[in-house]
C-alpha cells in the first residue's frame, strides 16, 4: 500500500463547475500538507500549504484537512479550461525531516 | 527575480554515457531535492541536501550521483549505471524543516 493515494483520474468537468480533488494517507506522522499543480511540461507549482485540520482558502481554491480521517482535499470553485492540469498532492512526515511524499497526480480537464 | 533554474530543458544521452543536470537557486534556500517523475508514478526522491557539502540517498538513488559544493548549486549526474534513465527529472528547495518546496521547471531526458 502506499503511503498516499490519489486517484489518477482523469477528471473531466463542464466549465463552471466545483471541482474536488482529494488524497488519503496511512502515515499519522503526516503534518504538513500541499498542493501543487502541474501543467504538461512544466515544473510543479505550490498552490496551497497547510497544516491543520480545518480549511484554507485562498481565492478560487480551499484546501481542507481531516488529519483524524488521514483525508485531505483541494476545492476549486468556477473551475476555467485553464485550471486543466495534473494536481499533486504532497505531505511531510515529522519523523522524516523534510522529505516530501507525493500522491501520484490527478489530471483535471475543465470543458469549455 | 528569484526562483530555480534547471538547464538544459532538453537532453538526449547515448547509451553509456554519463550527463548532468543542472540545478541553480537564487532563494536562498538550504535544502535542495532531486525528483525524477514517470508517467502514473508522481515524483519519486533521487537524492537531497540539507546543507552545503553534505546530502542523503532518497527512495530511488541507484545510478546517479550529486553534489553540493555551493549553497545555491545541485547537480545531478545520470550515470551509465542507470539502466532506464528516460524521465522528467525536477529539482526543488526549500528553507528547511517542514517549509514548502519550490520546484524548477524540469529537465526531460532521453536515452536515444
Amino acid at each position: 500500500q502506499k503511503e498516499v493515494e490519489q486517484d489518477p483520474g482523469p477528471l473531466s468537468v463542464p466549465e463552471g463547475a466545483i471541482v474536488s480533488l482529494n488524497c488519503t494517507y496511512s502515515n499519522s506522522a503526516f503534518q504538513y500538507f500541499m498542493w501543487y499543480r502541474q501543467y504538461s511540461r512544466k515544473g510543479p507549482e505550490l498552490l496551497m500549504y497547510t497544516y491543520s485540520s480545518g480549511n484554507k482558502e485562498d481565492g478560487r481554491f480551499t484546501a481542507q484537512v481531516d488529519k483524524s480521517s488521514k483525508y485531505i482535499s483541494l476545492f476549486i470553485r468556477d473551475s476555467q479550461p485553464s485550471d486543466s492540469a495534473t494536481y499533486l498532492c504532497a505531505m511531510i512526515p515529522m519523523e522524516y525531516g523534510n522529505k516530501l511524499v507525493f500522491g501520484a497526480g490527478t489530471i483535471l480537464r475543465v470543458k469549455s | 527575480d528569484g526562483g530555480i533554474t534547471q538547464s538544459p530543458k532538453y537532453l538526449f544521452r547515448k547509451e553509456g554515457q554519463n550527463v548532468t543536470l543542472s540545478c541553480e537557486q537564487n532563494l536562498n534556500h538550504d535544502a535542495m531535492y532531486w525528483y525524477r517523475q514517470d508517467p502514473g508514478q508522481g515524483l519519486r526522491l533521487i537524492y537531497y541536501s540539507q546543507i552545503v557539502n553534505d546530502f542523503q540517498k532518497g527512495d530511488i538513488a541507484e545510478g546517479y550521483s550529486v553534489s553540493r559544493e555551493k549553497k545555491e548549486s545541485f547537480p545531478l549526474t545520470v550515470t551509465s549505471a542507470q539502466k532506464n534513465p528516460t524521465a522528467f527529472y525536477l529539482c526543488a528547495s526549500d528553507r528547511g524543516m517542514n517549509t514548502e518546496a519550490f520546484f524548477g521547471q524540469g529537465t526531460r531526458l532521453t536515452v536515444v
